[in-house]
Protein backbone atom coordinates (compact mmCIF):
# COMPACT_ATOMS: atom_id res chain seq x y z
CA UNK A 1 0.00 0.00 0.00
CA UNK A 2 1.41 3.25 -0.82
CA UNK A 3 2.10 5.62 1.49
CA UNK A 4 1.55 10.02 1.76
CA UNK A 5 3.38 11.05 -0.95
CA UNK A 6 4.01 15.43 -0.87
CA UNK A 7 5.23 17.09 -3.96
CA UNK A 8 7.42 18.80 -4.66
CA UNK A 9 9.88 17.74 -1.84
CA UNK A 10 12.01 20.88 -2.19
CA UNK A 11 11.49 24.07 -3.38
CA UNK A 12 13.15 27.76 -3.09
CA UNK A 13 10.82 30.71 -3.38
CA UNK A 14 11.58 34.92 -2.64
CA UNK A 15 9.35 37.20 -0.60
CA UNK A 16 6.18 38.25 -2.51
CA UNK A 17 5.99 35.33 -4.14
CA UNK A 18 3.07 32.02 -3.69
CA UNK A 19 3.53 28.17 -3.60
CA UNK A 20 1.19 25.42 -4.06
CA UNK A 21 2.51 21.97 -2.25
CA UNK A 22 0.35 18.54 -3.19
CA UNK A 23 -0.15 15.72 -0.97
CA UNK A 24 -2.03 12.28 -2.13
CA UNK A 25 -2.99 10.59 1.13
CA UNK A 26 -3.42 6.52 1.31
CA UNK A 27 -6.07 5.26 -0.71
CA UNK A 28 -8.98 5.03 0.57
CA UNK A 29 -8.04 7.84 3.81
CA UNK A 30 -10.62 10.51 3.17
CA UNK A 31 -9.34 12.96 5.75
CA UNK A 32 -6.52 15.01 5.12
CA UNK A 33 -4.36 17.59 7.39
CA UNK A 34 -1.72 19.79 7.02
CA UNK A 35 1.16 20.99 9.59
CA UNK A 36 4.02 23.24 9.95
CA UNK A 37 7.04 22.53 11.05
CA UNK A 38 10.05 24.72 12.04
CA UNK A 39 12.95 23.78 14.81
CA UNK A 40 11.73 25.18 18.25
CA UNK A 41 8.25 25.70 17.08
CA UNK A 42 7.23 21.56 16.77
CA UNK A 43 4.53 20.49 14.37
CA UNK A 44 1.54 23.31 14.05
CA UNK A 45 -1.42 22.72 12.88
CA UNK A 46 -2.61 24.57 9.79
CA UNK A 47 -6.43 22.60 8.67
CA UNK A 48 -7.40 19.78 8.10
CA UNK A 49 -10.30 18.40 5.13
CA UNK A 50 -12.47 15.46 5.44
CA UNK A 51 -14.85 14.56 1.68
CA UNK A 52 -13.57 18.24 0.08
CA UNK A 53 -14.49 19.95 3.15
CA UNK A 54 -12.25 22.00 5.67
CA UNK A 55 -13.04 20.96 9.44
CA UNK A 56 -10.77 22.82 11.32
CA UNK A 57 -8.47 25.14 11.01
CA UNK A 58 -5.46 26.24 13.05
CA UNK A 59 -4.12 30.29 14.08
CA UNK A 60 -2.36 30.95 10.46
CA UNK A 61 -2.92 34.07 8.65
CA UNK A 62 -5.39 34.07 5.27
CA UNK A 63 -2.50 33.76 3.55
CA UNK A 64 -2.70 30.11 4.23
CA UNK A 65 -4.96 28.14 2.27
CA UNK A 66 -5.85 24.57 1.45
CA UNK A 67 -8.55 22.32 -0.63
CA UNK A 68 -9.27 19.03 -0.88
CA UNK A 69 -10.36 17.48 -4.06
CA UNK A 70 -12.92 14.63 -4.56
CA UNK A 71 -10.35 12.19 -4.86
CA UNK A 72 -9.11 13.22 -1.32
CA UNK A 73 -5.96 14.89 -2.89
CA UNK A 74 -5.19 17.48 -0.94
CA UNK A 75 -3.32 21.54 -2.13
CA UNK A 76 -2.14 23.79 0.38
CA UNK A 77 -1.06 27.51 -0.93
CA UNK A 78 0.69 30.02 0.54
CA UNK A 79 0.77 33.26 -0.89
CA UNK A 80 2.94 36.66 -0.23
CA UNK A 81 5.44 34.33 0.77
CA UNK A 82 7.63 35.75 4.05
CA UNK A 83 10.55 34.71 5.34
CA UNK A 84 9.12 32.73 8.15
CA UNK A 85 7.26 30.82 5.85
CA UNK A 86 10.33 28.52 5.39
CA UNK A 87 9.42 25.32 7.32
CA UNK A 88 9.30 22.08 6.20
CA UNK A 89 5.36 21.39 5.52
CA UNK A 90 3.94 18.00 6.05
CA UNK A 91 0.04 16.52 5.27
CA UNK A 92 -1.21 13.84 7.35
CA UNK A 93 -4.03 11.46 6.18
CA UNK A 94 -5.91 9.57 8.80
CA UNK A 95 -8.54 6.83 8.03
CA UNK A 96 -10.31 6.72 10.87
CA UNK A 97 -12.55 9.60 11.82
CA UNK A 98 -11.23 10.65 15.35
CA UNK A 99 -8.91 9.14 17.52
CA UNK A 100 -6.59 7.22 14.97
CA UNK A 101 -3.37 7.22 13.78
CA UNK A 102 -1.74 9.88 11.27
CA UNK A 103 0.06 9.11 8.70
CA UNK A 104 2.78 11.43 7.24
CA UNK A 105 4.11 12.19 4.28
CA UNK A 106 8.06 12.93 4.07
CA UNK A 107 6.96 16.60 3.57
CA UNK A 108 7.92 19.89 0.88
CA UNK A 109 10.54 22.04 2.41
CA UNK A 110 10.03 25.72 1.65
CA UNK A 111 12.75 27.88 1.53
CA UNK A 112 12.04 31.63 1.85
CA UNK A 113 14.53 33.65 0.31
CA UNK B 1 -5.35 28.44 24.90
CA UNK B 2 -4.59 25.35 23.68
CA UNK B 3 -0.87 23.96 24.20
CA UNK B 4 1.60 20.84 24.85
CA UNK B 5 4.79 21.86 26.63
CA UNK B 6 7.17 19.12 26.17
CA UNK B 7 10.89 18.49 27.67
CA UNK B 8 13.61 18.55 27.36
CA UNK B 9 14.46 20.17 23.97
CA UNK B 10 17.45 17.86 23.81
CA UNK B 11 18.19 14.75 25.59
CA UNK B 12 21.47 12.44 25.08
CA UNK B 13 21.87 9.42 26.79
CA UNK B 14 24.57 5.86 26.69
CA UNK B 15 22.99 3.22 24.76
CA UNK B 16 21.73 1.04 26.97
CA UNK B 17 19.94 3.48 28.89
CA UNK B 18 16.86 4.66 30.11
CA UNK B 19 14.90 8.14 28.54
CA UNK B 20 12.48 10.22 29.22
CA UNK B 21 10.33 12.40 27.88
CA UNK B 22 7.90 14.45 29.30
CA UNK B 23 4.70 16.17 28.19
CA UNK B 24 1.78 18.96 29.82
CA UNK B 25 -0.90 19.57 28.16
CA UNK B 26 -3.50 22.71 28.87
CA UNK B 27 -7.08 21.14 27.78
CA UNK B 28 -8.48 18.44 30.53
CA UNK B 29 -11.29 17.74 27.27
CA UNK B 30 -7.96 15.91 25.69
CA UNK B 31 -8.66 12.11 25.81
CA UNK B 32 -6.20 10.56 23.14
CA UNK B 33 -2.23 10.84 23.63
CA UNK B 34 0.05 9.44 20.97
CA UNK B 35 3.71 9.66 21.15
CA UNK B 36 5.78 10.34 16.95
CA UNK B 37 8.93 9.28 16.27
CA UNK B 38 10.69 11.62 13.51
CA UNK B 39 13.53 10.23 11.66
CA UNK B 40 16.12 12.66 9.74
CA UNK B 41 14.48 13.11 6.15
CA UNK B 42 11.20 11.14 7.28
CA UNK B 43 7.45 12.67 8.56
CA UNK B 44 6.66 11.67 12.15
CA UNK B 45 5.28 7.78 12.58
CA UNK B 46 3.59 6.97 15.43
CA UNK B 47 5.06 4.33 18.04
CA UNK B 48 2.80 4.11 20.84
CA UNK B 49 -0.65 6.00 21.94
CA UNK B 50 -2.40 6.43 25.16
CA UNK B 51 -6.45 6.80 25.66
CA UNK B 52 -7.63 9.04 28.79
CA UNK B 53 -9.64 6.18 30.65
CA UNK B 54 -5.93 3.96 30.59
CA UNK B 55 -2.53 5.01 32.82
CA UNK B 56 0.41 3.04 31.41
CA UNK B 57 0.65 1.64 28.01
CA UNK B 58 3.86 -0.96 27.27
CA UNK B 59 5.05 -1.83 23.82
CA UNK B 60 8.11 -4.10 24.24
CA UNK B 61 10.87 -1.41 24.97
CA UNK B 62 8.67 1.90 25.63
CA UNK B 63 5.50 2.74 27.70
CA UNK B 64 4.09 6.26 27.83
CA UNK B 65 1.84 7.10 31.66
CA UNK B 66 -0.24 9.14 31.80
CA UNK B 67 -1.73 11.19 35.00
CA UNK B 68 -5.11 12.79 33.98
CA UNK B 69 -5.18 14.87 37.39
CA UNK B 70 -1.97 16.58 36.52
CA UNK B 71 -2.33 16.42 32.59
CA UNK B 72 0.91 15.08 32.42
CA UNK B 73 1.78 12.33 30.13
CA UNK B 74 5.58 10.39 29.74
CA UNK B 75 7.21 8.95 27.45
CA UNK B 76 10.35 6.09 28.86
CA UNK B 77 12.42 4.28 26.70
CA UNK B 78 14.67 1.18 28.19
CA UNK B 79 17.46 -0.26 27.09
CA UNK B 80 18.11 2.37 24.45
CA UNK B 81 19.99 1.61 21.16
CA UNK B 82 21.33 3.83 18.68
CA UNK B 83 18.49 3.45 16.22
CA UNK B 84 16.45 5.35 18.64
CA UNK B 85 18.10 8.73 17.87
CA UNK B 86 15.60 10.27 16.87
CA UNK B 87 13.18 13.49 17.30
CA UNK B 88 10.04 12.79 19.47
CA UNK B 89 6.74 14.34 19.52
CA UNK B 90 4.15 14.46 21.64
CA UNK B 91 0.38 15.40 21.10
CA UNK B 92 -2.92 15.80 22.65
CA UNK B 93 -6.01 15.22 20.41
CA UNK B 94 -8.75 18.11 21.30
CA UNK B 95 -12.50 17.70 20.12
CA UNK B 96 -14.50 20.35 18.70
CA UNK B 97 -18.27 20.40 18.14
CA UNK B 98 -17.22 16.63 16.96
CA UNK B 99 -14.05 17.60 15.14
CA UNK B 100 -10.37 16.60 15.99
CA UNK B 101 -7.08 18.25 16.08
CA UNK B 102 -3.75 17.28 17.21
CA UNK B 103 -1.78 19.63 19.85
CA UNK B 104 1.96 18.70 19.32
CA UNK B 105 4.77 19.29 21.32
CA UNK B 106 7.99 21.04 20.39
CA UNK B 107 9.95 18.30 20.10
CA UNK B 108 12.98 16.51 21.64
CA UNK B 109 15.70 15.48 19.59
CA UNK B 110 17.18 12.26 21.56
CA UNK B 111 20.79 11.18 21.07
CA UNK B 112 22.04 7.53 21.99
CA UNK B 113 25.58 7.44 22.57
CA UNK B 114 27.06 4.21 21.39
Amino acid sequence: KAGVTQTPRYLIKTRGQQVTLSCSPISGHRSVSWYQQTPGQGLQFLFEYFSETQRNKGNFPGRFSGRQFSNSRSEMNVSTLELGDSALYLCASQGTVGTGELFFGEGSRLTVL
Amino acid sequence: GENVEQHPSTLSVQEGDSAVIKCTYSDSASNYFPWYKQELGKGPQLIIDIRSNVGEKKDQRIAVTLNKTAKHFSLHITETQPEDSAVYFCAAQLSTSGTYKYIFGTGTRLKVLA
